[in-house]
C-alpha cells in the first residue's frame, strides 16, 4: 500500500524557519516526482514545490520562489521542503503528494498532512 | 500562476446530477490534457476522482464523469448520495512541472 507520512510542522515566528520531512513507503520512490501541496485555513488547495525523480529538477510556485528549497533522499524514500524567510500567508496544512506515473500530471497519493503556523 | 475558477457552492438533492465548472486558459485547462478533480473532506486527506479530464481511477463510482470545452472543465456527479458532500478541486497542468489548483467547490446534498 502506498503511504506518505508528513511531519515537521509546528509554530514559527514571521521570518523563521521549518524543515518538513515526508516518509514514503510502498512504492519504489525513486522512480517518482513528489511535490508539496499546502492549503491555509479556510482556503483552496494550492501547488507549492515539486522535484524530478532524481532530484535534480526543482520547481517553485511564485509565492514561495527564493525562500522554499525542496530536495529529497531516495535512499531513504524522503522527501523535504526547507521554509526559510517564513511569513503569515504560508500558514497552512502541508501536504506530501505522489505524482502520477510518466506520461500524465496528476497527484494520486497523498499524505494526512503537517500544520505550519507562522505567528509571532 | 493564478488559480483555476470554480462556483464557491453547490447542491443537490440525493438522486439529482450536480456540475461543477473549472475555467482556466489556454496555458492550463485548454493546453493540456492533464486535468484532474479532487474529493476532499475536511480533516481527511484528498481522494483523487478524475484525471487525464475524463479517466477515472479504478475504485471511484462512475456516477462520477469529467469534461471539457476549450478552457473549462467540469465535474458532473449524477444520483448524489449523503456521502458526496465534500469539497470539490479541479487541477491543472500548466506546463515545466507546475500545476495550478482551483479554489474549491463546496458540494451540500440537501
Amino acid at each position: 500500500e502506498v503511504q506518505v507520512l508528513e511531519s515537521g510542522g509546528g509554530l514559527v515566528q514571521p521570518g523563521g524557519s521549518l524543515r518538513l520531512s515526508c516518509a514514503a513507503s510502498g512504492f519504489t520512490f525513486s522512480s517518482y516526482s513528489m511535490s508539496w501541496v499546502r492549503q491555509a485555513p479556510g482556503k483552496g488547495l494550492e501547488w507549492v514545490s515539486s522535484l524530478s525523480a532524481d532530484g535534480a529538477r526543482t520547481y517553485y510556485a511564485d509565492s514561495v520562489k527564493g525562500r522554499f528549497t525542496i530536495s529529497r533522499d531516495n535512499s531513504k524514500a524522503t522527501l523535504f521542503l526547507q521554509m526559510n524567510g517564513l511569513r503569515d500567508e504560508d500558514t497552512a496544512l502541508y501536504y506530501c503528494a505522489k505524482r502520477s506515473e510518466a506520461g500524465s500530471y496528476y497527484f494520486n497519493s497523498w499524505g494526512q498532512g503537517t500544520l505550519v503556523t507562522v505567528s509571532s | 500562476q493564478s488559480a483555476l475558477t470554480q462556483p464557491r457552492s453547490v447542491s443537490g438533492s440525493p438522486r439529482q446530477s450536480v456540475t461543477i465548472s473549472c475555467t482556466g486558459t489556454s496555458s492550463d485547462v485548454g493546453g493540456y490534457n492533464y486535468v484532474s478533480w479532487y474529493q476532499h473532506h475536511p480533516g481527511k486527506v484528498p481522494k483523487l476522482i478524475i484525471y487525464d479530464v475524463t479517466k477515472r481511477p479504478s475504485g471511484v463510482p462512475d456516477r462520477f464523469s469529467g469534461s471539457r470545452s476549450g478552457n473549462t472543465a467540469s465535474l458532473t456527479i449524477s444520483g448524489l448520495q449523503a456521502d458526496d458532500e465534500a469539497d470539490y478541486y479541479c487541477c491543472s497542468y500548466a506546463g515545466s512541472f507546475t500545476w495550478v489548483f482551483g479554489g474549491g467547490t463546496k458540494l451540500t446534498v440537501l
